[in-house]
């Protein structure tokens, strides 16, 4: 099982980039890194998901270096409307941990 | 396309009740996922389902059981409540997305049940 390690809080000013770093040291050969994000009262919603290098979609960058002991979630110019709780997942389905997370507070 | 439904949103028992909690998707997924989350803190793997007429258990199954009724259909019970299992309950599914390794399946999650046990 590969255990993730984010920080617990971050805060950001609208319009910023944010990085949010995630630690995973026994990342397994096979194993995808997913990132989903969670607002007060909902479930958690899946953003992005990669295995090596740079993946990118229409709403977040994930970096990957080649030793994958690592992986960091970009949110490109951020709105109040991304305070949330970002969740870095490495593993499979049937062993998805979720931590604690890193509590985002966009101000403006 | 609902997605993930769950019912009911929100539930208050007394110790030793019991209770039911449903949940379904129309997506066609195969696997399903009960989560339980406490305040503060992230989600924990109660129970799963990788394909209809299995079950296995995750990270927290004491205290719990479940049913996969059919494809859409993923049931969570509670036998008798006890107020450590006041939490709010999240239940999702996800489809294989190919391909050997791990990880690539995105989970699609419900709104959540909130339950209260006093």
């Amino acid at each position: 099982l590969a255990k993730t390690t984010q920080p617990i809080s971050m805060d950001s000013y609208e319009g910023q980039e944010v990085n949010i770093t995630c630690s995973h040291n026994n990342i397994a050969t096979n194993d995808y890194i997913t990132w989903y994000q969670q607002f007060p009262s909902q479930g958690p919603r899946f953003i992005i998901q990669g295995y090596k290098t740079k993946v990118t979609n229409e709403v977040a960058s994930l970096f990957i270096p080649a030793d994958r002991k690592s992986s960091t979630l970009s949110l490109p110019r951020v709105s109040l409307s991304d305070t949330a709780v970002y969740y870095c997942l490495v593993g499979d389905r049937n062993d998805m941990r979720f931590g604690a997370g890193t509590r985002l507070t966009v101000k403006p | 396309n609902a997605g993930v439904t769950q019912t009911p949103k929100f539930q208050v028992l007394k110790t030793g009740q019991s209770m039911t909690l449903q949940c379904a998707q129309d997506m066609n997924h195969n696997s399903m996922y009960w989560y339980r989350q406490d305040p503060g803190m992230g989600l924990r793997l109660i129970y799963y389902s990788a394909s209809e007429g299995t079950t296995d258990k995750g990270e927290v199954p004491n205290g719990y059981n479940v049913s996969r009724l059919n494809k859409r259909e993923f049931s969570l019970r509670l036998e008798s409540a006890a107020p450590s299992q006041t939490s709010v309950y999240f239940c999702a599914s996800s489809s294989l997305a190919g391909g050997p390794r791990k990880g690539q399946e995105t989970q699609y999650f419900g709104p959540g049940t909130r339950l209260l046990v006093l």
